[in-house]
């Protein structure tokens, strides 16, 4: 059984803080890591991916990889109310993908 | 700029009907993929289709068939619905070796 484990909050933070969210995988194999943002009521759209050990940034947002560890984070930088929704993490092992459960994330005005 | 469209958007069955869920993308991707999810459980794979031709099951296949119809359309049926297959049900298409998948909009279905 593969499996993506992340907290699943609520975290809340702040209008302009940085959010930090984990997760956490058991199949060293995975080869490609990723976060969707989920609204409620709404489909899961694409945040960023990673498939190397290291930062990736997109604008306010950065992802960080860490195999050895199999850690993969999303930081998001100057929070906004406009950020509070679900955040899942997904692993891709082969043509499968494995999904956490999601961490809710409040963004304080 | 459709990407990937699903219907219905919603429905209501009784307990023991048939229905086909829909699904077609417009990106030219190869891989195609339905999912389920229910409170707590986050999205589980029931199916999916590596290429056009070929399916395999995912994670909760158990009640569900599918069939890649071509290239751009993948469907989902539920031959007797039961209660516990009441959810929402996303599809999903994936282009490439490494990208993402994009998402439809779901289809929230209820079976009474």
């Amino acid at each position: 059984q593969k499996e993506v484990e992340q907290n699943s909050g609520p975290l809340s933070v702040p209008e302009g803080a940085i959010a930090s969210l984990n997760c956490t995988y058991s199949d060293r194999g995975s080869q490609s890591f990723f976060w969707y943002r989920q609204y409620s009521g709404k489909s899961p759209e694409l945040i960023m991916f990673i498939y190397s050990n290291g930062d990736k940034e997109d604008g306010r947002f950065t992802a960080q990889l860490n195999k050895a560890s199999q850690y993969v984070s999303l930081l998001i930088r100057d929070s906004q109310p406009s950020d509070s929704a679900t955040y899942l993490c997904a692993v891709r092992t082969g043509n499968q993908f494995y999904f956490g459960t999601g961490t809710s994330l409040t963004v304080i005005p | 700029n459709a990407g990937v469209t699903q219907t219905p958007k919603f429905q209501v069955l009784k307990t023991g009907q048939s229905m086909t869920l829909q699904c077609a993308q417009d990106m030219n991707h190869n891989s195609m993929y339905w999912y389920r999810q229910d409170p707590g459980m986050g999205l589980r794979l029931i199916y999916y289709s590596a290429s056009e031709g070929t399916t395999d099951k995912g994670e909760v296949p158990n009640g569900y068939n599918v069939s890649r119809l071509n290239k751009r359309e993948f469907s989902l049926r539920l031959e007797s619905a039961a209660p516990s297959q009441t959810s929402v049900y996303f599809c999903a298409s994936r282009g490439g070796q490494v990208g993402p998948q994009h998402f439809g909009d779901g289809t929230r279905l209820s079976i009474l």
